[in-house]
């Protein structure tokens, strides 16, 4: 199960920080990502984090504003936005792929919902 | 970055009815190691997408047999077979070859 948390409503230029727990697999395995869908739009891929932290991958879009993270001992992942805009508006899911591989995402939280605006 | 083109944007059908979604990537997902990460994905009204195809044609656990996948290189296939009121919802292709991953913009699957 993953759990996304820290959504909310922030005005641009400001800062928020999500979190995802994860229960029922051992989190430490897995690499893990983030994927955001704007209000009646369709899916975007955010970031992606090994499991150990070694490699991680942003999109153009929020290359330098995001930044991704976990602590395995919490089995938490993270996504720290800064500078935020209104395009940023999106339900922030949390994803991960099946222990074959990353290259697709077999499980989805059900998304924290973030709102800029002023 | 791989574009993914979906077609058609919105299908209509009937109960027990087929339909086939279509998705062109601009450049071939066939990744370094031989394996092409093509996945296919369905997002219910009101929920999280899930998983239906990943690499190409493989149904992931718990997915029916009348959702299948198809193609090679650019050019994919999803043929949904018997079509069932829980089938109704927004199908998404993706690619998962390089970063950045990406999906295309979704195709609506409605009840005629």
């Amino acid at each position: 199960q993953l759990v996304e948390s820290g959504g909310g409503l922030v005005q641009p230029g400001r800062s928020l920080k999500l979190s995802c727990v994860a229960s029922g697999f051992t989190f430490s395995n897995y690499g893990m990502n983030w994927i955001r869908q704007a209000p009646g739009k369709g899916l975007e891929w955010v970031a992606y984090i090994s499991s150990g932290s070694s490699y991680i991958y942003y999109a153009e879009t929020v290359k330098g504003r995001f930044t991704i993270s976990r602590d395995n001992a919490k089995n938490t992942l993270y996504l720290q936005m800064t500078s935020l805009r209104s395009e940023d508006t999106a339900l922030y899911y949390c994803a991960r792929g099946t222990y074959s591989s990353y290259h697709w995402f077999a499980y989805w939280g059900q998304g924290t919902l973030v709102t800029v605006s002023s | 970055d791989v574009v993914m083109t979906q077609t058609p944007v919105s299908l209509s059908v009937s109960l027990g009815g087929q339909v086939s979604i279509s998705c062109r990537s601009s450049q071939s997902l066939v990744h370094n190691n031989g394996n092409t990460y093509l996945s296919w994905y369905l997002q219910k009204p009101g929920q999280s997408p899930q998983l239906l195809i990943y690499k190409v044609s493989n149904r992931f656990s718990g997915i029916s047999d009348r959702f299948s996948g198809s193609g090679s290189g650019t050019d994919f296939t999803l043929k949904i077979s018997r079509v069932e009121p829980d089938d109704l919802g927004v199908y998404y292709c993706g690619q998962g070859t390089q970063y950045p991953y990406t999906f295309g913009a979704g195709t609506k699957l409605e009840l005629k």
